[in-house]
């Protein structure tokens, strides 16, 4: 399947730092990325839609403040968490819709285990 | 709305034996995609099968196969010959298909399956 990459697997920063996290699609062009956060034992939770070009379009309840998307590139989209701080602590997974597949099959990247102390 | 249902509590299976991870689902759009993702300890979220709401046939995918019944809303999975790298939690997944390239995943709360040696 298609690869997905993101960067970097793990973050520990002190409370008030931003980290920034990278996602790449390595074999297909992604017009569309999207970031999801996950808690322990839980679901993911959608946070942006993030479109090549454009402005990412936030779910309710998330801070496009917090969280800013940029999706400056068919391969990669970035997620700076701002002034980060311990609720941001979290599982942050990224993921990519390859066009070129029947119905655009959505490839995850192996995630971003955020630790904001 | 979407809404995707995985109620059983976690799972146990013997080594080489087959399983069944229960999905139901409910949506009002005409035509839907569902998916199937492993996540293992590691994190990473593993696309394992689709299968199309107009689809004639069960879509397999190795020793994966899912068993759709379009009127009773379901789409279980199905493991054959279960190995000890099987054991990781199973999300079930939907999406619309026709309304474009931005339509969301939506996932169930995942099922936690463990492969007894």
């Amino acid at each position: 399947g298609a690869v997905v990459s993101q960067h970097p697997s793990w973050v520990i920063c002190k409370s008030g730092t931003s980290v920034k996290i990278e996602c790449r699609s390595l074999d297909f062009q992604a017009t569309t990325m999207f970031w999801y956060r996950q808690f322990p034992k839980q679901s993911l939770m959608l946070m942006a839609t993030s479109n090549e070009g454009s402005k990412a379009t936030y779910e309710q309840g998330v801070e496009k403040d917090k969280f800013l998307i940029n999706h400056a590139s068919l391969t990669l989209s970035t997620l700076t968490v701002t002034s980060a701080h311990p609720e941001d602590s979290s599982f942050y997974i990224c993921s990519a819709r390859d066009p070129g597949t029947h119905p655009g099959t959505q490839y995850f990247g192996p995630g971003t285990r955020l630790l904001v102390l | 709305a979407q809404k995707i249902t995985q109620t059983q509590p976690g799972m146990f299976v013997q080594e080489k034996e087959a399983v069944t991870l229960d999905c139901t689902y409910d949506t009002s759009d005409p035509s839907y995609g569902l998916f199937w993702y492993k996540q293992p300890s590691s994190g990473e979220m593993i696309f394992l099968i689709y299968q199309g709401s107009y689809d004639q046939q069960n879509a397999t995918e190795g020793r994966y196969s899912l068993n759709f019944q379009k009127a009773r809303k379901s789409a279980n999975l199905v493991i054959s010959a279960s190995q000890l790298g099987d054991s990781a939690m199973y999300f079930c997944a939907m999406r619309a298909i026709l309304t474009g390239a931005n339509s969301k995943l939506t996932f169930g709360k995942g099922i936690t399956l463990s492969v007894r040696p």
